[in-house]
């Protein structure tokens, strides 16, 4: 069974650029989540999509924003790149939303902004 | 608001060691889930356990065993005859329960980085 998939690997960009990160869930999976993990500030959720519909977001300004497609993949985008969202951006999935379902995470996408 | 404290920045220890990775919780509710996920070098998240909060039984897989004590708020994870390849940055996560609507959330603790040599 494949994992969570993440796009691209690593993506170089420069201020006031806009960024857009894609992931696939596992199969079968219809949560989304998209976490922020920046150097000295741990790993920071950033958003929630189920069954097509943004569920919940973190405290991070509103351009940072995303959608989930019908096939449940989901696609983060960041407008008017600054040097601090410099990070590696993690997606994960469940197999449906509760507490109790655990999270799986794909490798990430390391976005730098220069 | 949810809380959850790894005190122990990072460890260091010889193969074969036993090694205890702590991780303290704060929360309100009085149902919620507790997860261990563990991030080698490569940088995906690897997920390990989850444990309820009804569930103070601790558990055994392999080398990896898991003490939960509500009482305590804690949920500690002990790696018996410690592997190199057990190097990696392990996370302790907290779950926000579903009836908030606001379920799903996991709240992770800072990491403990472990480092593991011959």
């Amino acid at each position: 069974e494949a994992g969570v998939t993440q796009s691209p690997t690593h993506l170089i960009k420069t201020r006031g650029q806009q960024a857009t990160l894609r992931c696939s869930p596992i199969s079968g999976h219809t949560s989304v989540y998209w976490y922020q993990q920046a150097l000295g500030l741990g790993l920071q959720f950033l958003l929630w999509y189920d069954e097509g519909e943004e569920r919940n977001r973190g405290n991070f300004p509103p351009r940072f924003s995303g959608r989930q497609f019908p096939n449940y993949s989901s696609e983060l985008n960041v407008n008017a790149l600054e040097l601090e969202d410099s990070a590696l951006y993690l997606c994960a999935s469940s197999l449906y939303s509760g507490g109790n379902q655990p999270q799986h995470f794909g490798d990430g996408t390391r976005l730098s902004i220069l | 608001a949810q809380k959850v404290t790894q005190a122990q920045t990072e460890i260091s220890v010889v193969e074969k060691e036993d090694v205890t990775l702590d991780c303290v919780y704060e929360t309100r509710d009085t149902t919620y889930y507790l997860f261990w996920y563990k991030q080698p070098p490569s940088g995906e998240l690897v997920f390990l356990i989850r444990r309820n909060s009804f569930d103070e039984q601790n558990e055994i897989s392999g080398r990896y065993s898991w003490n939960f004590q509500k009482s305590t708020s804690s949920f500690n994870f002990t790696i018996t005859a410690s592997q190199v390849v057990d190097s990696a940055v392990y996370f302790c996560a907290l779950s926000e329960p579903l009836n908030t609507g606001t379920a799903s959330k996991l709240t992770f603790g800072t990491g403990t980085r472990l480092q593991v040599t011959l």
